[in-house]
């Protein structure tokens, strides 16, 4: 059974500071990594993909990867309020096909 | 460009009863998924499109649920009989091929009673 972990949260910040957010998966064949942002009542929205160890930045975010901890994390700088949403993490084991996502986490940030 | 859209938006039914949800994909998009998030539970895949084919339907719960994609377009994702476990938000997705990212539509919540 493949799993995703994340903690659901709510992870609160202040305004500016930076959010971190974190995930685990189970299955070690997993090759492709994902990080969705989902507004309430919303599409699920890709903000990240990375696919090998490392960090890989696009603006406000960042994704790391540890594939021997098997460990996937998203931090987000200078957070606003408009971040205020659940992000998903979601694996695959190669391309975009079949995802296994995390339950989410809740990011709250406060004016 | 349109989105992937899904109709209706929410659906109240009965258990024992029949619902069809619609997915219409971006135009173009030869793949198309659905998937389900069932309350307090992760987001989960029911199956996958190439076309009008079934590629992958290893996620379909059981019998009770039917997907169909006539001419490759729009699909249809029918429950019938419903029953109360199948309360949830289905998502539907689409992508140009298997290394695009998904288009998530807004999906539909289902609430058996």
């Amino acid at each position: 059974q493949k799993e995703v972990e994340q903690n659901s949260g709510p992870l609160s910040v202040p305004e500016g500071a930076i959010a971190s957010l974190n995930c685990t998966y189970s299955d070690r064949v997993s090759q492709s990594f994902f990080w969705y942002r989902q507004y309430s009542g919303k599409s699920p929205e890709l903000i990240m993909s990375i696919y090998s160890n490392g960090d890989k930045e696009d603006g406000r975010f960042t994704a790391q990867l540890n594939k021997a901890s098997q460990y996937v994390s998203l931090l987000i700088r200078d957070s606003q309020p408009s971040d205020s949403a659940t992000y998903l993490c979601a694996v695959t084991e190669s391309g975009y096909s079949t995802l296994t996502f995390g339950k989410g986490t809740m990011l709250l940030v406060s004016p | 460009e349109a989105g992937v859209t899904q109709f209706p938006s929410h659906s109240v039914i009965e258990k024992g009863q029949t619902v069809t949800l619609r997915c219409d994909p971006i135009s173009g998009h030869d793949n198309l998924y659905w998937y389900r998030r069932v309350m307090g539970k992760e987001i989960k895949f029911l199956l996958h499109f190439v076309k009008e084919s079934k590629q992958d339907e290893s996620g379909m719960p059981n019998n009770r649920f039917l997907a169909e994609r006539t001419g490759g377009t729009y699909s249809t994702l029918k429950v019938q009989p419903a029953e109360l476990e199948d309360s949830g938000v289905y998502f539907c997705a689409s992508s140009q091929d298997l290394s695009s990212p998904l288009h998530f539509g807004n999906g539909t919540r289902l609430t058996v009673t």
